[in-house]
């Protein structure tokens, strides 16, 4: 099925640092997600994209939709202990109702 | 429910032994997903239901597996004749509808052991 390639598979950075990850497909893609999974949680929605070159953010985040609609980003400024974890792009397929995940990208932050 | 509720958080089986994996869906969300996901991987989508119906079961790995939904809330997801290979988280969401871009909203898992 599709894949979507997400990367870095891990970040460690410093406290205070900015993070940047990326998600790219080779199909194009009508909606994409990001998601932040705790320990022992289900992810947690953080971002929904909806149109090519849409730039959104929710407080220190910001993603965009690409514009050739293969590709997101997702940003976070500032970091802090509590943005440690596994965040997941997700997105759907033009015509299709299924999520597709990357592999997702760890987050580790030293204090 | 508040949010989607998943039972049992943890299961440890047998090889050989069948399961049965359970899904509260958020209240009126008509559409119910089922993912896998194995340690340090990604979501692996397995089936999804608009209703009771199953439009899509294409990511199911074996007959083994099979899930159903009645009265357009509660899902099970059964396993037959478990496998070691089984052993993963198995997620469960819910959306408004099945369509494309509504937002997904994720239980705990069900944490999958088998020995």
């Amino acid at each position: 099925g599709q894949q979507l390639n997400q990367s870095p598979q891990s970040m460690f950075i410093q406290e205070g640092e900015d993070v940047s990850m990326n998600c790219t497909s080779s199909s194009i893609f009508n909606t994409w997600l990001w998601y932040k999974q705790d320990p022992g949680e289900g992810p947690v929605l953080l971002i929904a994209l909806y149109k090519a070159g849409e730039l959104t953010s929710n407080g220190r985040l910001t993603a965009q939709f690409g514009i050739t609609r293969k590709d997101s980003f997702l940003n976070i400024s500032a970091s802090i202990p509590s943005d440690v974890g596994i965040y997941f792009c997700a997105g759907v397929e033009k015509g299709a109702q299924k999520l597709v995940f990357g592999q997702g990208t760890r987050l580790t932050i030293n204090p | 429910g508040a949010g989607v509720s998943q039972s049992p958080s943890n299961k440890v089986t047998e090889k050989g032994k069948d399961v049965e994996l359970r899904c509260d869906p958020i209240s009126g969300h008509t559409a119910l997903y089922w993912y896998r996901q194995s340690l340090g991987q990604g979501l692996e989508f397995l089936i999804y239901f608009q209703g009771n119906s199953a439009p899509d079961k294409s990511g199911l790995p074996s007959d083994r597996f099979s899930a159903e939904r009645t009265g357009g809330s509660v899902s099970t997801l059964t396993i037959q004749r478990t496998q070691q290979e089984d052993s993963a988280v198995y997620l469960c969401a819910s959306s408004l509808v099945a369509q494309e871009g509504s937002p997904l909203h994720f239980g705990n898992g069900t944490r999958l052991t088998v020995t």
